[in-house]
């Protein structure tokens, strides 16, 4: 373990706050990752990004938004328009370019609750 | 985009039984397809992964197999164990331009072994 951390595990707001997961890696990997993950569901992409001060969408990113302004750091805004935010949200990072390992390395995830 | 089915969503062995799980893609462009594990509460784990240009790997008690023309692969658990008991997701990989990988997860497959 280590390597990729989230904060908090718990995370709990009212309906119509906007809210900020974190999540850093030390692993050198250029390429980050945010999911969604529902019960009986898989991981859904949210957003992903490449390098620094670039990020591309995901299957699921309305209602959400990133930035990726150092390269250790992915925070993920979970915001008033995502409809249904109670979710547990992980975040991964990779390598990327051609003949680097593919796997993704996932951090312990954050619980995210709002009613 | 790509779409991944995964069965069976649950599966129950009795312990030193073999296990089979089976996933399908939709896109004939994806060339890489992990396997994780996530075991309850805690965040999911690469246990073994294969390209497109390879037909089956192993890993001591694991294989997975993959079958391009039709589509599908499957992960193979020989002589489980107690703690084989998680739940399993597929992914398969779109294959960017340039490298790196942008999963799609299957739903996931409940293992438990019974003593």
């Amino acid at each position: 373990d280590g390597g990729i951390t989230q904060s908090p595990k718990y995370l709990f707001r009212k309906e119509g706050q906007n809210v900020t997961l974190s999540c850093e890696q030390n692993l050198n990997h250029d390429a980050m990752y945010w999911y969604r993950q529902d019960p009986g569901q898989g991981l859904r992409l949210i957003y992903y990004s490449q390098i620094v001060n670039d990020f591309q969408k995901g299957d699921i990113a309305e209602g959400y938004s990133v930035s990726r302004e150092k390269k250790e750091s992915f925070p993920l805004t979970v915001t008033s328009a995502q409809k249904n935010p109670t979710a547990f949200y992980l975040c991964a990072s990779s390598n990327w370019g051609q003949g680097t390992s593919y796997e993704q390395y996932f951090g312990p995830g954050t619980r995210l609750t709002v009613t | 985009g790509e779409n991944v089915e995964q069965h069976p969503s649950t599966l129950s062995v009795q312990e030193g039984d073999s296990a089979v799980i089976k996933c399908t893609y939709s896109d004939s462009a994806s060339n890489y397809f992990p396997w994780y594990k996530q075991e309850l509460g805690k965040r999911p784990q690469l246990i073994i992964d294969i390209r497109s240009n390879v037909g089956e790997k192993k890993d001591q008690r694991i294989a997975v197999t993959l079958n391009k023309t039709a589509k599908h692969f499957s992960l193979h658990i020989t002589e489980t164990q107690p703690e084989d008991s998680a739940v399993y997701f597929c992914a398969a990989s779109e294959g960017l331009t340039g490298g790196g990988n942008k999963l799609t997860f299957g739903t996931g497959t409940q293992l438990k072994v019974e003593l």
